[in-house]
């Protein structure tokens, strides 16, 4: 069964450093999420991404975040400078075409999660 | 904006005892809902989804039903087993806002079933 896949899983960073977080949408998907979850908290939409651009970003997605599908199959969430409140488990999604014309109803499926701690 | 507002947990229940998580949403449009659940060090998976009024989602015995009129989709299940323990995180979508079709997430209600 095809899934998204993340990595790494855990990755630590200092503040103030840049990281890449990556993911592998599933194959023939044509919309891509990513989501955050603070460590006790609801999970947060952070941005979407078709067509090779943003659809819609939150205002948590300031300029200090960006996401790139560098290729035809990762999808990658780049932070420049990280800060301690950027810690959290942030979730991949991809969704495929519309199961009938323009809108309507398609599952996202979501990949396993990157936990990212900044110290 | 959209919005989910879910029961506050933790709840915690005794195996085979009748579970109901409560959701509310506040929506502009026509929204399809889900219930998602996040096991212990996992992401996220769909549990269940209703598209329109008077939909039952259905899985894994956890039942929901879309009431419009109510603004709510709570979640049930008849018997609950230890295995259940997890995060039940309800959501909502709209379908009719061309775009993205972002989900929102209620706050999450923390399940745990004792043996």
């Amino acid at each position: 069964e095809p899934e998204v896949t993340q990595t790494p899983s855990h990755q630590v960073t200092q503040m103030g450093q840049e990281v890449i977080l990556r993911c592998v949408p599933i194959s023939n998907h044509l919309y891509f999420y990513w989501y955050r979850q603070i460590l006790g908290q609801k999970v947060e939409f952070l941005v979407s991404f078709y067509n090779n651009e943003i659809s819609e970003k939150s205002e948590i997605f300031d300029d200090q975040f960006s996401v790139e599908r560098p290729d035809g199959s990762n999808f990658t969430l780049k932070i420049r400078s990280t800060k301690l409140e950027d810690s959290a488990m942030y979730f991949c999604a991809s969704r495929g075409r519309p199961l009938w014309g323009g809108a309507g109803y398609n599952e996202q499926f979501f990949g396993p999660g990157t936990r990212l701690t900044v110290l | 904006g959209d919005s989910v507002t879910q029961m506050e947990g933790p709840v915690t229940l005794s195996e085979e005892a009748f579970l109901t998580i409560n959701c509310t949403y506040t929506a502009t449009g026509y929204p399809s809902l889900f219930w998602y659940v996040q096991y212990p060090g996992e992401g996220l998976q769909l549990l269940l989804k209703a598209t329109k009024a008077d939909d039952k989602g259905s899985n894994k015995g956890f039942e929901a039903t879309y009431r419009k009129e109510t603004t709510s989709f709570h979640l049930e299940k008849g018997s609950v087993q230890v295995s259940d323990s997890a995060v039940y995180f309800c959501a909502l979508s709209d379908p009719l806002i061309q775009g993205a079709q972002k989900l929102v997430f209620g706050q999450g209600t923390r399940l745990t079933i004792n043996p």
